[in-house]
Parts: structure tokens; C-alpha cells; sequence
């Protein structure tokens, strides 16, 4: 089975402390991704990187970095954390096919961030 | 590009069949269909994933039309443990990448 671990379940910070959240997967995959989700809001992608050393925006990347330095750890990182980054954060990696539009996505158990 | 909507929530008894549809009107050729269920404090996992006509696995059944705007997945006989948000997925291309469009997800509660 697809393993996809992250750093911590709970997690609490104060406003302007800077935040890391690591995710680590044992299938090899070569994409990994952060989402956060919020009620009502769905799963909304921070970044992805489908390679070591490679990122992309997704569709509300601001106030977030990441960084991937070996191809089994994705880290997000809140350079300064604010009170509307509180929010369930998961990761997710996948090993995407090359010729369709798929992608079989294996998520870790998330960590919810409250920032006081 | 393609923009999934499903119904924000459903109700259901047990033993009962539960169809949850989602509407992707500009899916491309080349873009599969996936489902996704998450229960609290989980994160989401795979359901079932299909292109076109009818897919059938241990857990659910999804059907696709032929001119796949749309989908619909379908759980047969549900129990108190079915209780989960189900989330469609549509992969799609946006210029060289490939983009992700979520649903906003269907929150199933199923009822002794």
C-alpha cells in the first residue's frame, strides 16, 4: 500500500511564526502536492512539484514556498503565518500517466494548523 | 477549461442505491473522471476512475455519457459507514501543464 505520512496531526502557531509542514511518501511517485481545505471551499492546491527540485503554483499558492530536495519529501512552508492560513493542510503524491489526462492521487491523513 | 459542479449534499437510508452526478461541460478528449471519498479527519482516497460508458469496481459503479459532460457515480446498497464527502475530479491540459479541477464535493449522510 501507498504510504503518504505527514509531520504532525495538530499543530498549533502564533501569528508571524514561520511554519513548516513535511510530507513524505514511499511509492517512488514523482508528483507530490500541498492542498489545504477549508469548509465549504473543497480541496484548493497551494503547489505542486512533479520532480525533485521542481515546484508549481496551483490556484492560491500566496503566503506559502515549498520545497522538494529529495523525491520522497514535499515540505510547505509558511514564511510567516497569519490567522487565515488556520486550515486542514494535506499532501498528496501521485505517478501520473504520460499519455491521458489522469492522476491517481494517495493522500496523507492531514494536518489541521490553527494560528492564534 | 473544465469546471466540475456537484450537489453540495445528499440524504440517504440504508440499503438504499445513491447516484451523486457531477457536471464537467468542457472536459477535453483526452481527460478522465475520478472520485474521490473522504471521511473526518482523513484525507480523501480513491474511488473509481473511468473515460467513458461504465466502470465497475468492489465499491461503486460510475457512469459516463457519451458526450461525458457529465458523471455519475453510483453507490449500491449504502450503510451508515458510507457517510463521507465524495469529490469528483477532472485532469485536464492548461498550455503545458496539466491542471487539476476539483469538485467542491457532496457530503453523503445516510440514515439508519
Amino acid at each position: 500500500d501507498v504510504k503518504v505520512t505527514q509531520s504532525s496531526r495538530y499543530l498549533v502557531k502564533r501569528t508571524g511564526e514561520k511554519v513548516f509542514l513535511e510530507c513524505v511518501q514511499d511509492m517512488d511517485h514523482e508528483n507530490m502536492f500541498w492542498y489545504r481545505q477549508d469548509p465549504g471551499l473543497g480541496l484548493r492546491l497551494i503547489y505542486f512539484s512533479y520532480d525533485v527540485k521542481m515546484k508549481e503554483k496551483g490556484d492560491i499558492p500566496e503566503g506559502y514556498s515549498v520545497s522538494r530536495e529529495k523525491k520522497e519529501r514535499f515540505s510547505l512552508i509558511l514564511e510567516s503565518a497569519s490567522t487565515n492560513q488556520t486550515s486542514m493542510y494535506l499532501c498528496a503524491s501521485s505517478s501520473p500517466l504520460r499519455l491521458v489526462n489522469t492522476d491517481t492521487q494517495y493522500f496523507g491523513p492531514g494536518t489541521r494548523l490553527t494560528v492564534l | 477549461l473544465a469546471k466540475t459542479t456537484q450537489p453540495i449534499s445528499m440524504d440517504s437510508y440504508e440499503g438504499q442505491e445513491v447516484n451523486i452526478t457531477c457536471s464537467h461541460n468542457n472536459i477535453a478528449t483526452n481527460d478522465y473522471i475520478t472520485w474521490y471519498q473522504q471521511f473526518p479527519s482523513q484525507g480523501p482516497r480513491f474511488i473509481i476512475q473511468g473515460y467513458k460508458t461504465k466502470v465497475t469496481n468492489e465499491v461503486a459503479s460510475l457512469f459516463i455519457p457519451a458526450d461525458r459532460k457529465s458523471s455519475t457515480l453510483s453507490l449500491p446498497r449504502v450503510s451508515l459507514s458510507d457517510t463521507a464527502v465524495y469529490y469528483c475530479l477532472v485532469v485536464t491540459n492548461a498550455g503545458n501543464n496539466r491542471k487539476l479541477i476539483w469538485g467542491l464535493g457532496t457530503s453523503l449522510a445516510v440514515n439508519p
